[in-house]
């Protein structure tokens, strides 16, 4: 079982609707969470990281952390083209030497 | 600007050569990181590094070599005893928030084909 699992898609999104992209980890012990935001051939960049239960919001973008449930979601509202990319997940373990574990990504296709 | 930067951009290889990726931040971060990632996958970790004179193998680390001598500098060294090198080689840098979260910035990357 891999440490942290996204579903590679491609998921097809039209212009100015949600994009809904889930992320399931492994390790009760993590304890903050990342999402990042790569395009073909570019480094990632960092969209939002949370680490409390629950929302938080950043302009278009929501994260949504369940800790029981082990997942963290992002939440893309009025997609636009320029959000095509791979979206990354990523997690924290503190006591794991603070290092990042990513998970496969997850490829958006916002189709205007 | 502060950042991270890479070089080179794109290196070619033959089988049996050791190359050196060279990473440079003036972020003044504590932490740097090497990360592989190949086609239409995530990041693996490489190497990592939490203070000068320290680091530690990541998931990957076979056939790579690190250095940390100086804070600013973390080159990586792709030995001919990596089997499979072509990949995308992201290195990164972090200074804990204040919310005690491990952000990573990135550098641009450096793409290696062996030839």
């Amino acid at each position: 079982q891999k440490e942290v699992e996204q579903n590679s898609g491609p998921l097809s999104v039209p212009e100015g609707a949600i994009a809904s992209l889930n992320c399931t980890y492994s390790d009760r012990g993590s304890q903050s969470f990342f999402w990042y935001r790569q395009y073909s051939g570019k480094s990632p960049e960092l969209i939002m990281f949370i680490y409390s239960n629950g929302d938080k919001e950043d302009g278009r973008f929501t994260a949504q952390l369940n800790k029981a449930s082990q997942y963290v979601s992002l939440l893309i509202r009025d997609s636009q083209p320029s959000d095509s990319a791979t979206y990354l997940c990523a997690v924290n373990h503190k006591a794991a030497g603070n290092k990042l574990t990513f998970g496969g990504g997850t490829r958006v296709l916002v189709k205007p | 600007d502060g950042g991270i930067t890479q070089s080179p951009k794109y290196l070619f290889r033959k089988e049996g050569q050791n190359v050196t990726l060279s990473c440079e931040q003036n972020l003044n971060h504590d932490a740097m990181y090497w990360y592989r990632q190949d086609p239409g996958q995530g990041l693996r970790l490489i190497y990592y590094s939490q203070i000068v004179n320290d680091f530690q193998k990541g998931d990957i680390a076979e056939g790579y070599s690190v250095s940390r001598e100086k804070k600013e500098s973390f080159p990586l060294t792709v030995t001919s005893a990596q089997k499979n090198p072509t990949a995308f080689y992201l290195c990164a840098s972090s200074q804990h928030s204040g919310s005690g979260a491990n952000v990573l910035t990135f550098g641009a990357g450096s793409r290696l084909t062996v030839l």
